[in-house]
């Protein structure tokens, strides 16, 4: 098993520009999430999905939107990529509520 | 608004120290607290507390719940230079408690001198 896989690991991006995060898990997990890491911030929930075809807004969700793509595929997307958007991505999985959070490796992502 | 706080926000000490690392919660619909350690990458998973006063222990590391006081320790025993993590404090909550996700403490950074 993988676990939860993210790509890319590493961005650089202009003001401006757009992209997409991907994120997949092989673990048959219902729900998942996506969080922002800042230094001195700790993690914080950017948009959830508690099961497929539902997402969901979470604690800093502006400036961002996500796709449930099927059960195993959540991405991220920024639409339009802003300084205070540069920061490392987390994107996380588990079977239910009530149940341990899995991580990937994140991106570090950087807007100029 | 849920909160979860971590003290302290670093630690020095030397191997073979024992060390406690707390987390106080104020969250709505309150379920579980949860510890992860993290290594310059991927949180990992360490406990889940769900219930006061029962401790959880996984080799030199053990964790406790406090429902009434609201907060939780981590300790670590004979510690080593391994050690050396960011750990991290998280609170769950039960379904109708608002949004599914978790909410985190902003890290204790510990560092194990050899």
């Amino acid at each position: 098993n993988a676990g939860v896989t993210q790509t890319p690991k590493f961005q650089v991006l202009k003001t401006g520009q757009s992209m997409t995060l991907q994120c997949a898990q092989d673990m048959n997990h219902n729900s998942m999430y996506w969080y922002r890491q800042d230094p001195g911030m700790g993690l914080r929930l950017i948009y959830y999905s508690a099961s497929e075809g539902t997402t969901d807004k979470g604690e800093v969700p502006n400036g961002y939107n996500v796709s449930r793509l099927n059960k195993r595929e959540f991405s991220l997307r920024l639409e339009s990529a802003a300084p205070s958007q540069t920061s490392v991505y987390f994107c996380a999985s588990r079977f239910a509520r009530d149940y341990e959070q899995y991580f990937g490796p994140g991106t570090r992502l950087t807007v100029t | 608004e849920d909160k979860v706080v971590q003290s302290p926000l670093s630690l020095v000490v030397h191997e073979g120290d024992t060390v406690t690392l707390n987390c106080s919660y104020e969250v709505t619909n309150f379920r579980s607290l949860l510890w992860y350690k993290q290594e310059k990458k991927a949180p990992t998973f360490l406990f889940m507390l769900t219930s006061s006063g029962i401790e959880k222990k996984s080799g030199r590391l053990s964790s406790i719940l406090d429902k009434k006081e609201l907060f939780s320790i981590l300790n670590i025993t004979a510690t080593q230079t391994g050690d050396s993590a960011v750990y991290l404090c998280a609170a769950d909550t039960y379904s109708g408690g608002g949004a599914d996700g978790l909410t985190f403490g902003k890290g204790t950074h510990l560092i194990i001198q050899p």
